[in-house]
């Protein structure tokens, strides 16, 4: 199972907005509503951010908002701020009854 | 929800570990696992996941043959035996709790890890 293809990189002002592509095939992210995404810190473990697409989990902030549309799942940041800065994985079911990670993406608050 | 990893050391490679993961704060019986680590500098990789009821086990084609997911669910307790370890399983490993009952690969609290260094 090949990761998720994601973008290394992406930067943004304080308080405009990034987009976040994570691109599968139609035996992961095309196939499957268990796309979900994450956030990491460096030396602290991943936090669950969008599950299902486009659902957060209680206590996510509302400018982060997920969407899917054939083989690609996308994150957005609205009002980017510097705590924002962090890697974004994707992450999604697989139809070997897997899962796979993206490459992810480290986002830069310029 | 707490999981707490443990067992991680320096392994000479073709070497065996196992590691634990000790989980509270839910009920671990109701809940589908997984392990995922991260290579040094590298991104998330998913190792394996274990059904609530240990009925059924998944693996990366990566891992196929070397590893053993199991639980314990009177223990709360998840391990992770590993066996003729390679230099790249160096690594430190997280243990997951999925979202759902049944695997969604959702994962909703993670531990802090446990480092697993693997010498030639």
């Amino acid at each position: 199972q090949s990761a998720l293809t994601q973008p290394a990189s992406v930067s943004g002002s304080p308080g405009q907005s990034i987009t976040i592509s994570c691109t599968g095939t139609t035996n992961d992210v095309g196939k499957f509503k268990f796309v979900s995404w994450y956030q990491k810190y460096p030396d602290k473990a991943p936090t669950l951010l969008i599950y299902e697409v486009r659902y957060r989990p209680s206590g996510v902030s509302d400018r982060f908002s997920g969407s899917k549309s054939g083989n690609t799942a996308s994150l957005t940041i609205l009002g980017l701020r510097p705590e924002d800065e962090a890697v974004y994985y994707c992450s999604s079911f697989t139809s070997a009854n897997t899962g796979v990670f993206g490459t992810g993406t480290e986002v830069t608050v310029l | 929800v707490q999981l707490v990893e443990s067992g991680g050391r320096v392994v000479q490679a073709g070497g065996s570990l196992i590691l634990t993961c000790s989980a509270s704060g839910f009920d671990f019986g109701n809940n589908a696992m997984h392990w995922v680590r991260q290579l040094p500098g590298k991104g998330l990789e998913w190792l394996t996941i274990i059904t609530y009821d240990g009925g059924e086990t998944h693996y990366a084609d990566s891992m196929k043959g070397r590893v053993t997911i199991s639980r314990d669910n009177q223990k709360n307790i998840l391990y992770l035996y590993m066996k003729t370890l390679r230099e790249e399983d160096t690594a430190l490993y997280y243990c997951v709790k999925d979202l759902k009952f049944d695997p969604s690969m959702i994962y909703d609290f993670w531990g802090q890890g446990t480092p697993v260094t693997v010498s030639s």
